[in-house]
């Protein structure tokens, strides 16, 4: 089974902060999905990455992935509460539109105000 | 936009009940999923369907079977509830069109089940 070691499992933080969301695998993916789930919903697509190296912002969210397409990073800067949510990031294996997906354990995020 | 509708926010039955988990798409999306998650374990497939009638095992399939007779609804039954199923149960679909980066999961809201 492929894993896709997620870290930190949790994180509390002051409003202003910064912090960085790793995602790790030994495998290559195709590309790399970074969800957001808050409390009593589903997770919601934040962003794709797809080429090595490529970084994609959104807003204060700078996601990462890295060059061997195996690893990928979200970094929030200045957190708001409004960032407070279950990150979780997934790896797409095969590249045709019936791709799978694995997932990684996911980064509670709490931002205190 | 996308939505994805589960019958139930919140289940509670009796072990060795049989229960029926709805969801229903509404945007003609080929592919449906049932996914269960559990703090500390992100999501885990259960079972999956890429069209109508037909469905294939996730990674946990066992005490589970899957129904797809319609496009738009896939059900998840489970055929005998135990305990250690108790978890929060998890929809999504998507469109298979062009490469993985233009087709991500689409979830719905999730319904979470305490077998007692």
């Amino acid at each position: 089974t492929q894993l896709l070691e997620q870290s930190p499992q949790f994180l509390s933080i002051q409003e202003g902060e910064n912090l960085t969301v790793y995602c790790n695998s030994s495998s290559v993916f195709s590309s790399l999905q970074w969800y957001r789930q808050e409390p009593g919903e589903g997770p919601v697509l934040l962003v794709t990455v797809v080429t090595g190296g490529e970084v994609k912002k959104l807003k204060r969210l700078t996601f990462q992935f890295g060059d061997a397409r195996k690893d990928s990073s979200l970094h929030i800067t200045a957190a708001q509460p409004g960032d407070t949510g279950l990150y979780l990031c997934a790896g797409a294996r095969g590249v045709d539109s019936n791709y799978q997906l694995i997932w990684g354990a996911g980064t509670k995020l709490i931002i205190k105000p | 936009d996308v939505k994805v509708t589960q019958s139930s926010r919140y289940l509670v039955k009796r072990t060795g009940e049989k229960v029926f988990l709805e969801c229903v798409q509404d945007m003609d999306h080929e592919n449906m999923f049932w996914y269960r998650q559990d703090p500390g374990l992100g999501l885990r497939l259960i079972y999956f369907s890429y069209d109508v009638k037909m469905k294939e095992k996730g990674d946990i399939p066992e005490g589970y079977s899957v129904s797809r007779e319609k496009k738009e609804r896939f059900s998840l039954i489970l055929e005998s509830a135990s305990t250690n199923q108790t978890s929060m149960y998890l929809c999504a679909s998507r469109n298979p069109v062009g490469a993985p980066y233009n087709s991500p999961l689409h979830f719905g809201n999730g319904t979470r089940l305490t077998v007692t």
